[in-house]
């Protein structure tokens, strides 16, 4: 049971290049997140889904697009990247969205734009 | 709006005894999570509070009150690798984190 996985651990991209971040989970949650953390500061979610096929926006969706084709994978989209999105990138799964919600988050993606 | 307030330091001396505070402002509130994120790491979950009154799970205790919009989250017999910063997150239709507190010890 591996969890939640994310690819790269690390990337520097280039302004304006794009790139997937990749999530999977192997727990059948049906609630993913992503969450971008700058440096001492706290989540802010960017993009969550309560199933496949089904998306919506947190706090901060603006360049980012995302899509949940099964319930397992969860890609983060960036098209045009900026230096603003420099951040770590935490994916994360849930099973449910209540009681005991219990969110188990993944190693994290280092992506510097530059 | 969302908002959820927590010191952003907190030293304590190895051995001893810490709360952490939390209070919020939301629309509507499910409950109160704590996560742990040590540097470089993932925040692992640490509790989560539904209901008013106490929780305890080994040297971790975390507590809600729900008419106070208040929480906090209690580490005992403080040990060096509970160096971290610590998160509370409050669920409404999805998940806000606070920005963290950061947690020092000192031998």
């Amino acid at each position: 049971n591996a969890g939640v996985t994310q690819t790269p651990k690390f990337r520097i991209l280039k302004i304006g290049q794009s790139m997937t971040l990749q999530c999977t989970q192997d727990m059948n949650h049906n609630y993913m997140y992503w969450y971008r953390q700058d440096p001492g500061m706290g989540l802010k979610l960017i993009y969550y889904s309560v199933g496949a096929g089904i998306t919506d926006k947190g706090e901060v969706p603006n360049g980012y697009n995302v899509s949940r084709s099964t319930t397992e994978d969860f890609p983060l989209r960036l098209e045009l990247a900026a230096p603003s999105q420099t951040s770590v990138y935490f994916c994360a799964s849930s099973y449910s969205a209540g009681a005991e919600e219990t969110q188990y988050f993944g190693p994290g993606t280092r992506l510097l734009v530059l | 709006g969302q908002s959820l307030e927590q010191p952003s330091e907190v030293t304590a001396v190895e051995g001893a005894i810490v709360q952490i505070n939390c209070t919020y402002q939301t629309s509507g509130f499910y409950g109160l999570s704590w996560y742990q994120q040590h540097d470089g790491g993932a925040p692992t979950f640490l509790s989560y509070n539904a209901l008013d009154g106490l929780e305890e799970t080994g040297r971790f205790s975390s507590f809600l009150s729900r008419s106070d919009s208040y929480g906090y989250l209690l580490l005992q017999e403080l040990q060096m690798k509970d160096s971290a910063s610590y998160f509370c997150a409050v669920r409404e239709d999805k998940i806000i984190f606070g920005k963290g507190t950061r947690l020092h010890i000192l031998p």
